[in-house]
């Protein structure tokens, strides 16, 4: 029961350079959302997708662009990384019913941008 | 837009004790739903109680449970008899009852359980 799976847990980046967070979730869940967690900060809202074929802004969504490949997967891409985006990030996955139940969270990926 | 504040950066108790962590929220609907998480060092989000607006109730479970003012807009966590396994980062979220279920969270308040 893997729930959901992030990877990679941690990563070092240049200025400059780009990847990819993947994300995958095996709850059939029809929501997904990618945070972003600094000190002092709390969770923020990068992006979600609300079901399979859409993606909508959150909070803080400069820098970044997400791609929902299919139910399972929603990845998180920075094209040019700046240090400010050295922080933790989580994705997470809902069953969109509205209820609050069965929200799950990743691991997490610490992102170093040197 | 919807905000939560929890203005305890940080706490400390002695193991056994009681401890309160506070939580604000500014919101003008009437349903939503309000959550306690914990975040260890392994830096794993773990949910640690749920309310409903909509419930007089307040939620408890084990030695968590809740204080929820709904006039007031507060929603405060107690953990009683503190354990070493309660020390962790402690967040407060709002998700609204409408549109998708995004939470909102606020800064978290470090929690040290003291042996």
């Amino acid at each position: 029961n893997a729930g959901v799976t992030q990877t990679p847990k941690f990563q070092v980046l240049k200025t400059g350079q780009s990847m990819t967070l993947q994300c995958a979730q095996d709850m059939n869940h029809n929501s997904m959302y990618w945070y972003r967690q600094d000190p002092g900060m709390g969770l923020r809202l990068i992006y979600y997708s609300a079901s399979e074929g859409t993606t909508d802004k959150g909070e803080v969504p400069n820098g970044y662009n997400v791609s929902r490949l299919n139910k399972r997967e929603f990845s998180l891409r920075l094209e040019s990384a700046a240090p400010s985006q050295t922080s933790v990030y989580f994705c997470a996955s809902s069953d969109g019913r509205g209820r609050g139940y069965g929200y799950t969270f990743g691991s997490g990926t610490r992102l170093t941008v040197v | 837009a919807q905000t939560v504040t929890q203005s305890q950066p940080e706490m400390s108790v002695q193991e056994a004790e009681t401890v309160t962590l506070s939580c604000t929220y500014d919101t003008s609907e009437n349903n939503y739903y309000l959550f306690w998480y914990k975040q260890p060092p392994s830096r794993q989000m773990i949910l640690v109680i749920r309310q409903e607006a909509y419930k007089q109730q307040n939620a408890t479970e084990n030695r968590f449970s809740v204080n929820f003012q709904k006039a007031a807009k507060s929603f405060s966590l107690k953990i009683s008899d503190s354990q070493l396994g309660d020390t962790a980062m402690y967040f407060c979220a709002f998700k609204s009852n409408f549109g998708n279920e995004k939470l909102t969270f606020g800064t978290g308040t470090r929690l040290t359980i003291i042996p």
